[in-house]
């Protein structure tokens, strides 16, 4: 079961590009990336996935190196609206065994 | 993406009384899970709910405690039973088709007094 680091809190202001990271060192080969966004009182919300290089959608940008031990998720020009919990998950399968495990996130607090 | 809605959205119960949570989704999916999120903490997995079989339980989590049930593909309950303050939490159910993406309901947020 992979496990993910990430801080635990970030600050930003806005209109500035954040970017968290998120180790996952025992990644395995076929896992992907995935990111949730989680605002108060409501259920996390899919933002982003990935397997290797790059992936931009509408919303963010995942940066995954080669050797797939960590990802970045890279917020362009944060706005007060996107404070939340962010949260790194690795894993995934389609046969019904959820081996995602939500780690601790990130509490991103966007500052006017 | 599934919509999917919960019931009751939130509660006040008394401790040693059940209650049953309702998930619905507007489309049929494969998997849906239910997990507990108490304040200001990350998410737990509880079980996996099977359509037509019994859910499968992550550790620390009883069938006893926790009956799901599963009758088509588009529905599930959750019953937190014989509650105790210590089940006050936001309970969530999600949808899928496969673990990694997966569509989360509103979550219901449960007292026990």
């Amino acid at each position: 079961l992979a496990k993910t680091t990430q801080p635990i809190s970030m600050d930003s202001y806005e209109g500035q590009e954040v970017n968290i990271t998120c180790s996952h060192n025992n990644i395995a080969t076929n896992d992907y990336i995935t990111w949730y966004q989680q605002f108060p009182s409501q259920g996390p919300r899919f933002i982003i996935q990935g397997y290797k290089t790059k992936v931009t959608n509408e919303v963010a940008s995942l940066f995954i190196p080669a050797d797939r031990k960590s990802s970045t998720l890279s917020l362009p020009r944060v706005s007060l609206s996107d404070t939340a919990v962010y949260y790194c998950l690795v894993g995934g399968s389609e046969n019904g065994a959820n081996n995602l495990f939500f780690g601790t996130g990130t509490r991103l607090t966007v500052i006017p | 993406s599934a919509v999917i809605s919960q019931k009751p959205s939130r509660d006040i119960c008394q401790r040693g009384t059940s209650l049953t949570i309702q998930c619905q989704v507007d489309s049929q999916v494969t998997m849906m899970f239910w997990y507990r999120q108490q304040p200001g903490q990350s998410l737990t997995l509880i079980a996996t709910a099977n359509q037509g079989s019994e859910a499968t339980y992550e550790s620390g989590f009883v069938i006893d405690k926790f009956p799901i049930s599963r009758p088509n593909l588009t529905f599930s309950t959750l019953t937190v039973s014989n509650m105790s303050p210590e089940d006050s939490s936001i309970y969530l159910c999600s949808v899928g088709h496969r673990t990694d993406t997966q569509y989360f309901g509103p979550g219901t947020r449960l007292t026990v007094l």
